[in-house]
């Protein structure tokens, strides 16, 4: 079992607002990733992290951004959410190797109203 | 660049029937493949992956697949489809020190 967890589920918000979507591992896992996913759609790499204080943006354009000041913890910021907002984000975490498995967390489901 | 072909966006088969989902890789040097299942409101978790060594890899839920390097392809296959086994699969790849790339998925339907 994967110890991978993000908050919250589910998020209901109005158009402006700031938020912010919780990942958390306990694996001490080096590379983390967010992923945004419309439903039943491909899984688009929207920022990743191979360690502490190291972030990259990844092939789909996003207005969020992120940081890694812990390992274990891998937020992502929408400064002033909108409509076109509204997907569902996953975060997955990795060890060093590209061999190794990508763990995913249950996922967020945004709504932007 | 590598690159993940996932044939058939949606395929529905009999419960008790052989399952098939299709999966082409491009990439110029010797790849990673993993295969991952995502049910419905759920974050992804790892079916099976082949990682050089044998070409015949066994997951869970009796789950296989073959690496066959001249085709360039990684298919799933499953003997006898199970109702739970209907679910969204992903196959990706990995090479270098780039993230994995995730093709567009197929859904799997099992009917009654």
């Amino acid at each position: 079992e994967a110890d991978i967890y993000q908050t919250p589920r589910y998020l209901v918000i109005g158009t402006g607002k700031k938020i912010t979507l919780e990942c958390s591992q306990t694996m001490g896992h080096d590379k983390m990733y967010w992923y945004q996913q419309d439903p039943g759609m491909e899984l688009h790499l929207i920022h990743y992290s191979y360690g502490v204080n190291s972030t990259e943006k990844g092939d789909l354009s996003s207005e969020s951004t992120v940081s890694r000041i812990r390992t274990e913890h891998f937020p992502l910021t929408l400064e002033s959410a909108r409509p076109s907002h509204t997907s569902q984000y996953l975060c997955a975490s990795s060890r060093g190797g590209n061999e190794d498995t990508q763990y995913f967390g249950p996922g967020t489901r945004l709504t932007v109203l | 660049a590598q690159s993940v072909t996932q044939l058939g966006s949606h395929v529905s088969v009999s419960e008790g029937a052989l399952v098939l989902l299709r999966c082409n890789y491009s990439s110029s040097v010797p790849p990673y493949l993993f295969w991952y299942v995502q049910y419905p409101n759920q974050g992804l978790q790892l079916l099976l992956k082949y990682t050089s060594a044998a070409t015949l890899v066994k997951g869970i839920n009796g789950f296989e697949a073959e690496f066959k390097k001249s085709e360039t392809s990684f298919h799933l296959t499953k003997p006898s489809a199970h109702m739970s086994d209907a679910a969204e699969y992903f196959c990706a790849v990995s090479v270098g020190n780039t993230p994995l790339v995730f093709g567009k998925g197929t859904r799997l339907s099992v009917i009654a």
